[in-house]
């Protein structure tokens, strides 16, 4: 198993909304994170999580959340979002971190 | 912060040729990474480079470690029409509050003519 699942394929939410984004890895894999990408433009780091625990937080405005319950599952939760946060949600692991990331397809997020 | 600079921004070939796109930067990096992404999906690795002067194929793709550690390459021999895509070049940071960086070059978009 290589892959990294990444759950919902799309989401509409509305700026009053709480939604989760999940991820899911059986890589065995202990460095997750989580990236924001607009469309035609490279991704952007959010968080890093090493061994559960985060490691870096790229100055992500509080309204995103990430929490890793455990070395298998990434979520980001989401509260009051503004429209301009509408863009693709990428979920990567490594084996550590500084290893190659394998990334997820993507969460595809509407803001209105 | 630390920037790559890819090129080309954009490609448009024929079917069955050649392909060369590369990354630059002012900064020394440990691992070079190459992805390619298809619209609404996450990008898939397709080679990783550790070693300074490095040169690692993967099937009609074949990548470089530039020796300076600043730049690499990326060849697409004899392109096909499912070549089509965003490649990305990306540079991974090591160090202190850096590892675990992963730094992405702009992008090239590869456009393939049957």
């Amino acid at each position: 198993d290589t892959e990294v699942t990444q759950t919902p394929k799309h989401l509409v939410m509305g700026m009053t909304n709480k939604k989760s984004l999940k991820c899911e890895q059986h890589m065995g894999h202990r460095a997750m994170y989580w990236y924001k990408q607009k469309a035609k433009k490279p991704p952007e780091l959010m968080f890093v999580y090493s061994y559960e625990k985060l490691s870096i937080n790229e100055s992500v405005p509080s309204r995103f959340s990430p929490e890793c319950p455990n070395s298998s599952l990434l979520n980001l939760h989401l509260h009051a979002l503004q429209p301009e946060d509408s863009a693709l949600y990428l979920c990567a692991s490594s084996l550590t971190v500084g290893e190659k990331l394998f990334f997820g397809s993507g969460t595809q997020l509407s803001v209105l | 912060g630390q920037q790559l600079n890819q090129s080309p921004q954009s490609m448009f070939i024929q079917e069955g040729e050649d392909v060369s796109m590369n990354c630059t930067s002012s900064s020394i990096f440990n691992t070079w990474l190459w992805y390619k992404q298809d619209p609404g999906e996450g990008p898939v690795l397709l080679i990783a480079l550790y070693k300074a002067g490095e040169l690692t194929s993967n099937g009609r793709l074949t990548a470089q470690f530039g020796i300076t550690r600043k730049d690499s390459f990326l060849n697409i021999s004899a392109s096909i029409p499912s070549d089509v895509g965003i490649y990305f070049c990306a540079g991974q940071l090591w160090g202190s509050s850096n590892t675990g960086k992963l730094i992405f070059g702009q992008g090239t978009t590869l456009q393939v003519k049957p």
